[in-house]
């Protein structure tokens, strides 16, 4: 079973300013099966990017991902107020499905 | 636009049983894995159950399994997850989401989320 280890558990920036999240995986994820996904309170979590890097349909580009085998990255280029929420990491590759504990990115 | 809207929550005493479901609009349902996935009050996302488009192979947490059946009506364009045993831990909002990829079999990012319809388990 593969555990996902977020941090930092909270990210506290200003808008226009880069935020860069890390995902750790605890054995290699199969082929980057690794899905990032947006969650704003009291809505539904919204994907952003799958296989590692594929940007999701509708996603800006200033969001991007990276990383293969335990090491996965979600960067977001500059934030937008519309930006601040929690994140997720999934890992799809293996049985049990996934998710580490979330990333809140929060208004400095 | 593609759809999914969950029901069947509601408040249950520990032991009992609930049934949810999630139907689906906009899109051929019978083509794509589903899960249902929860979320504990103030804590972060776990995967429930997935089964397949064609309804023939499932996959159950350990948390769930033995308590759980995930099903589908694929000419009701319908999903199920019949619980039975509840117990206080089970106590979340219940999405239930659509797989990204149609050549998958269970496997999958979740690119349509429903609302989450909400599950209370308490005496």
């Amino acid at each position: 079973e593969i555990v996902l280890t977020q941090s930092p558990g909270t990210l506290s920036l200003s808008p226009g300013e880069r935020a860069t999240l890390s995902c750790r995986a605890s054995q290699s994820v199969s082929s980057s099966y690794l899905a990032w996904y947006q969650q704003k309170p009291g809505q539904a979590p919204r994907l952003l990017i799958y296989g590692a890097s594929s940007r999701a349909t509708g996603i800006p580009d200033r969001f991007s991902g990276s990383g293969s085998g335990t090491d996965f990255t979600l960067s977001i280029s500059r934030l937008e107020p519309e930006d601040f929420a929690v994140y997720f990491c999934q890992q799809y590759g293996s049985s049990p499905l996934a998710f580490g504990g979330g990333t809140k990115v929060e208004i400095k | 636009e593609v759809q999914l809207l969950e029901s069947g929550g509601g408040l249950v005493q520990p032991g009992g049983s609930l049934r949810l479901s999630c139907a689906a609009s906009a899109f051929t349902f019978s083509s794509y894995a589903m899960s249902w996935v929860r979320q504990a009050p103030g804590r972060g996302l776990e995967w429930v159950s997935a089964i397949s488009g064609s309804g023939t192979i499932t996959y159950y947490a350990d948390s769930v399994k033995g308590r759980f059946t995930i099903s589908r009506d694929n000419s009701k364009n319908t999903l199920y997850l019949q619980m039975n045993s509840l117990r206080a831990e089970d106590t979340a909002l219940y999405y239930c989401a659509k797989v990204l990829r149609t050549t998958v079999t269970t496997r999958d990012a979740f690119d349509i989320w429903g609302q989450g319809t909400m599950v209370t388990v308490s005496s």
